[in-house]
């Protein structure tokens, strides 16, 4: 079964309004979590990487403002879109590994931004 | 940074045949190959990986070879089926980066029956 859960899976909100997305590991602790976004038929773009405890770490030309990262427990990420935009509308995706470099992606959230 | 290139970006075979994606990578520190088959609407699924220090790896109907001198790897799917038929992402990492990936852009693989 799934081993990554993400919540919601898909989300409409008005241009202006932000949007949380939760990122959860089910049954193992994962100290980093990734985010990535992918637009239709694109390939996966990493947004930012979630350590747990402290400070996400930020891909070039992601603005950490509009999409805060928090790694709270051990099993939970959450990224929340700020003053979305129909341009942040896209597909996010998150992964945390169970062990080394093996990573189970989430199912993946879709938001639309009207 | 890594750039991981693939090919084709496309493919269409009729079931039962062999499919093969290629793809190559610039950073010679990467040392963990992961192909991802993703279905519409849907995350991406580990299908196989290989490490650097193995040169080919199967899995039933799909193997992966890895040519580090030449910094490129190739996902082989042989007797293919209509549910083979997704989008498949190769991606090249390492430690030094915690393991983030980098994907190529992937293949869009049609299987006809």
């Amino acid at each position: 079964g799934a081993v990554v859960s993400q919540h919601p899976s898909w989300v409409i909100c008005k241009s202006g309004t932000s949007v949380k997305i939760e990122c959860r590991s089910l049954d193992f602790q994962a100290t980093t979590m990734f985010w990535y976004r992918q637009f239709p038929k694109q390939s996966l773009m990493l947004m930012a990487t979630s350590n747990e405890g402290s400070k996400a770490t930020y891909e070039q030309g992601v603005e950490k403002d509009k999409f805060l990262i928090n790694h709270a427990s051990l099993t939970l990420s959450t990224l929340t879109v700020t003053s979305a935009h129909p341009e942040d509308s896209s597909f996010y995706i998150c992964s945390a590994s169970r062990q080394g470099p093996q990573f189970d992606f989430g199912p993946g959230t879709r938001l639309t931004v009207t | 940074g890594e750039n991981v290139e693939q090919h084709p970006s496309t493919l269409s075979v009729q079931e039962g045949d062999s499919a093969v994606i290629k793809c190559t990578y610039s950073d010679s520190a990467s040392n963990y190959f992961p192909w991802y088959k993703q279905e519409l609407g849907k995350g991406p699924q580990l299908i196989i990986d290989i490490r650097s220090n193995v040169g080919e790896k199967k899995d039933q109907r799909i193997a992966v070879t890895l040519n580090k001198t030449a910094k490129h790897f190739s996902l082989h799917i042989t007797e293919t089926q209509p549910e083979d038929s997704a989008v498949y992402f190769c991606a090249a990492t390492n430690s030094n980066s915690g393991y983030a990936l980098n994907f190529g852009k992937g293949t869009s693989l049609l299987v006809t029956p």
